[in-house]
């Protein structure tokens, strides 16, 4: 069983478009995260739900939107995209209280030409 | 959140002990210091959470001096699917910690595992 499951895993598209990717994690943790992993790797947060609450906002484009339908699932949608959003884009879910750190899932790699 | 610096890479061989070692000067009170591995096309992977002393777990040790401003990550024994980066973390993300998603990783340690 998947802990936190996105997809897709890859996704190429033109610039302007606008594109989504889906999170569900079955752990039963009440908060959420997207994550943006650069060229250079490093791993950036971008948004944070807590129970469905939007509690990190980090200085991401208006085009990024979040949607949280149930703490199970945190999806991230993006309207007109562009090159400099080609990342890989990492959900990941944790819960107060415990001691394992954030699970994540496997990335989804956004490619846009 | 605490900065953390670390080596951009290390080297080692199969069998051997494996130590990599982070700086975090300003490391608040209620900070604990986590380690996430991972390998290529995967998400990070938690290893091992400590706030002071020892702390020990079937795949690795921490090892958290008084002052804790330093930490070191001890790998035992390496092998060849060991290779990937490690990265260490600082922040109130504990136990009991609140820092909702304020995980910030720096650019982590490359650790290269030959035959």
């Amino acid at each position: 069983d998947t802990a936190v499951s996105q997809t897709p895993k890859y996704l190429v598209t033109q610039m302007g478009n606008d594109k989504s990717i889906k999170c569900e994690q079955n752990l039963g943790h009440d908060t959420m995260y997207w994550y943006k992993q650069d060229s250079k790797k490093f791993l950036k947060i971008m948004f944070s739900y807590n129970n469905k609450e939007l509690i990190i906002n980090e200085t991401v484009p208006n085009r990024f939107s979040p949607k949280s339908p149930d703490k199970a699932h945190l999806n991230l949608h993006i309207n007109s995209l562009e090159l400099g959003d080609s990342a890989v884009y990492f959900c990941a879910s944790s819960q107060k209280g415990q001691d394992y750190g954030y699970t994540f899932g496997s990335g989804t790699r956004l490619t846009v030409v | 959140l605490a900065k953390t610096t670390q080596p951009i890479s290390m080297d080692s061989y199969e069998g051997q002990e494996v130590n990599i070692t982070c700086s975090h000067n300003n490391i608040a009170t209620n900070d604990y210091i986590t380690w996430y591995q991972q390998f290529p096309s995967q998400g990070p992977r938690f290893i091992i959470q400590g706030y002071k002393t020892k702390v020990t777990n079937e795949v690795a040790s921490l090892f958290i001096p008084a002052d804790r401003k330093s930490s070191t990550l001890s790998l035992p024994r390496v092998s060849l699917s060991d290779t990937a980066v490690y990265y260490c973390l600082v922040g109130d993300i504990g136990a009991g910690g609140t820092s909702y998603g304020k995980l910030t990783f720096g650019q982590g340690t490359i650790l290269t595992v030959h035959p």
